[in-house]
């Protein structure tokens, strides 16, 4: 069970925008900063977002993340075939003093 | 470019322990936050624990999960960050994930089973 709720599948067609949630509570999303990742199969985890919405070096501005209350929502436009993956998000957690996950979202590109 | 490489995963029975270690380049190790992430096989990421930076007084913190059996040091002369895991348990199965500055960089990861 993660701290951090997210959907386990999302899917759209090539060229459509979807989004991927990230519902938290006061203590982390609420309080924190909010980061994303994408990761393939069988490999390691790469930065998306951090800070909530910036977005680290060389990722295309087809994605895009924002928040609210203690939610959180990645944003990716213009979808395409290599896009699909598995996508986290995380906060510090600062009643349990430890950063936290969701459960992880497997976007798949119809 | 900045890299962060794991070793020292395999196979331990339950009970013993591993230290894994985390070479980074182009770093100043000292500068840095660095986290433990690892990943069950099949399921998603878990947050094993962060050492601060010099300047936070390489501060360590841990998931309730491994603390008091997993300890977080760094050399910063060898240019690395290690994880000592003791009274390993089957759940500690994953594949361990070295990680920069709040998820900015990840390692290739290395893979730790824990079975009999």
């Amino acid at each position: 069970q993660s701290v951090l709720t997210q959907p386990p599948s999302v899917s759209a067609a090539p060229g459509q925008k979807v989004t991927i949630s990230c519902s938290g509570s006061y203590s982390n999303i609420g309080n924190n900063h909010v980061s994303w990742y994408q990761q393939f199969p069988g490999t390691a985890p790469k930065s998306l977002i951090y800070d909530t919405t910036k977005r680290t070096s060389g990722i295309p501005d087809r994605f895009s993340a924002s928040k609210a209350g203690t939610s959180a929502t990645l944003s990716i436009a213009g979808l395409q075939n290599g896009d699909e993956a598995d996508y986290y998000c995380g906060a510090w957690d600062t009643s349990l003093r430890g950063e936290v996950f969701g459960g992880g979202t497997k976007l798949t590109v119809l | 470019e900045v890299q962060l490489v794991e070793s020292g995963g395999g196979l331990v029975q339950p009970g013993g322990s591993l230290r894994l270690s985390c070479e980074v380049s182009e770093l100043i190790l000292n500068d840095h936050f660095m986290d433990w992430v690892r990943q069950a096989p099949g399921k998603g990421l878990e947050w094993v624990g962060r050492t601060s930076n010099k300047v936070e007084g390489f501060t360590t913190y841990y998931a309730a999960s491994v603390k008091g059996r997993f300890i977080i040091s760094r050399d910063d002369s060898r240019d690395s960050l290690y994880l000592q895991m003791n009274s390993l348990k089957i759940e500690d199965t994953a594949v361990y994930y070295c990680v920069r500055d709040f998820g900015a960089g990840w390692g290739q990861g290395t893979l730790v089973t824990v079975s009999s």
